[in-house]
């Protein structure tokens, strides 16, 4: 079974630039996550996706980062326009069902390879 | 918003020998979990304790939680040089469906 795979692998982009990075979650996987670890710092989440639906996105730093899973499938992050503070790790996940479904171990989040990007 | 710690922030052993790691949070939380990461890789899901549960094994891991302290420790018995990584707790918090990360750990193992 395939895991959850991120594109691209690295980003170096311009800081006023738009990058767009993608996430395909594991098949069947109706949750999805965004985290990210910038330097030094602690890997945080930015949203919860369940199918298409945006469950959670409190940990959005601004309305320069749009998230989107159109059909329930894949999900993007874009980052319009970028700066110099949005470098780091951005990381994906997904898990079968949501942590409150009780009684088994399908709430684990299983995480991809992780996109790095550098604001230059 | 609730942070989880771990402690120590690098260990530094020899091959053949145990790692104890550990991770303190500060609120209620659902589950538990342990994650490693390899340099320049992903994070691999190692294994989840739930709060009602006080320890758990798989393999050479044994993790252990205790919810009257909000910590919890990660031994990993007969280390190898391919154990060298970082290793994360994260926290899924009563009511929540995201994780909560702490810093890490930077485990070396030398052979």
């Amino acid at each position: 079974e395939a895991g959850v795979t991120q594109f691209p692998s690295h980003s170096v982009i311009e800081k006023g630039q738009t990058v767009t990075l993608r996430c395909d979650p594991i098949s069947g996987h109706d949750n999805l996550y965004w985290y990210r670890r910038v330097m030094g710092k602690e890997i945080k989440f930015l949203l919860h996706f369940v199918k298409e639906s945006k469950q959670d996105e409190s940990g959005m730093p601004n309305n320069r980062f749009l998230a989107e899973r159109t059909g329930g499938t894949y999900s993007t992050l874009k980052v319009q326009p970028a700066e110099l503070e949005d470098s780091g790790v951005y990381f994906c996940a997904s898990s079968q069902v949501t942590p409150w479904t009780s009684g088994s171990l399908k709430e684990t989040q299983y995480f991809g390879p992780g996109t790095r990007l550098l604001v230059l | 918003s609730q942070q989880g710690e771990e402690d120590p922030q690098a260990l530094s052993i020899q091959e053949g020998e145990n790692a104890t790691m550990n991770c303190s949070y500060k609120t209620s939380i659902n589950n538990l979990q342990w994650y490693r990461q390899n340099s320049g890789r992903g994070l691999v899901h190692l294994i989840l304790i739930r709060s009602n549960e006080r320890e758990k094994h798989s393999g050479r891991l044994r993790v252990t939680l205790d919810t009257s302290k909000k910590s919890s420790s990660l031994l990993i018995t007969a280390s190898r040089a391919a154990d060298t990584a970082s290793y994360f707790c994260a926290t899924l918090n009563s009511g929540y469906s995201t994780l909560t990360f702490g810093k890490g750990t930077m485990l070396l193992v030398s052979p």
